[in-house]
């Protein structure tokens, strides 16, 4: 299976301080996105990285990624309540628009 | 720009019995894709359309089954319902033909009774 792996499957921290959750993969990809999920409804779209890049930010988003050794991580910065939700990686296969997801990392910040 | 939009939010079907999903894209997006996600699964892929053509499928059976429109909409029929069915299906659209990101629409959750 070419599905990656969140880590951890849980975290939870303090409003304010940093959030960091990895993803590793199996295969070659054309890039890795990061998807964020609020209890029981739809993915939102975070952030895209390719394969050719290493490091993107996006807001209080940081995300790097090493093909070397088939992980990503994504860093949310000064964190808030409502960053409560599961955050999956996303790989793209060979050709078309279809995507392996993570199993998640389910984040809670406390307020 | 509206976003994906499924329909319904929520469905209760008996077993044996048959069901449509409904999923509209993002004006202009060409590329829609269907997921499943279980929390002892998570999110598995069904298929994906592009111009009324089915480019790609997921290891589900025959009974799980879709098309697309000449419009981009899509729609997902999975016949002969099961309990292990129940689950939330995500609609996603993506703009190009690959490799870009895909936007997700809030889900049907099915539940099969």
């Amino acid at each position: 299976s070419q599905q990656g792996e969140e880590d951890p499957q849980a975290l939870s921290i303090q409003e304010g301080e940093n959030a960091t959750m990895n993803c590793s993969y199996k295969t070659s990809i054309n890039n890795l996105q990061w998807y964020r999920q609020n209890s029981g409804r739809g993915l939102v779209h975070l952030i895209l990285i390719r394969s050719n890049e290493r490091e993107k930010h996006s807001g209080r988003l940081r995300v790097t990624l090493d093909t070397s050794k088939k992980s990503s991580s994504l860093l949310i910065t000064a964190s808030r309540a409502a960053d409560t939700a599961s955050y999956f990686c996303a790989t793209d296969a060979k050709s078309g628009n279809q995507f392996y997801f993570g199993t998640g990392t389910s984040l809670t910040v406390i307020p | 720009k509206a976003g994906v939009t499924q329909t319904p939010r929520y469905l209760i079907k008996t077993r044996g019995q048959q069901v449509t999903l409904s999923c509209s894209p993002i004006s202009g997006h060409r590329s829609v894709s269907w997921y499943q996600q279980t929390p002892g699964q998570g999110l598995q892929f069904l298929f994906e359309y592009f111009s009324e053509t089915q480019r790609n499928k997921g290891n589900f059976p025959g009974r799980f089954s879709g098309r697309q429109f000449s419009n981009s909409r899509s729609e997902m029929n999975v016949s002969t319902l099961e309990l292990g069915d129940s689950a939330l299906y995500l609609c996603a659209s993506s703009s190009a033909r690959e490799r870009t990101e895909a936007f997700f629409g809030q889900g049907t959750r099915l539940t099969v009774v």
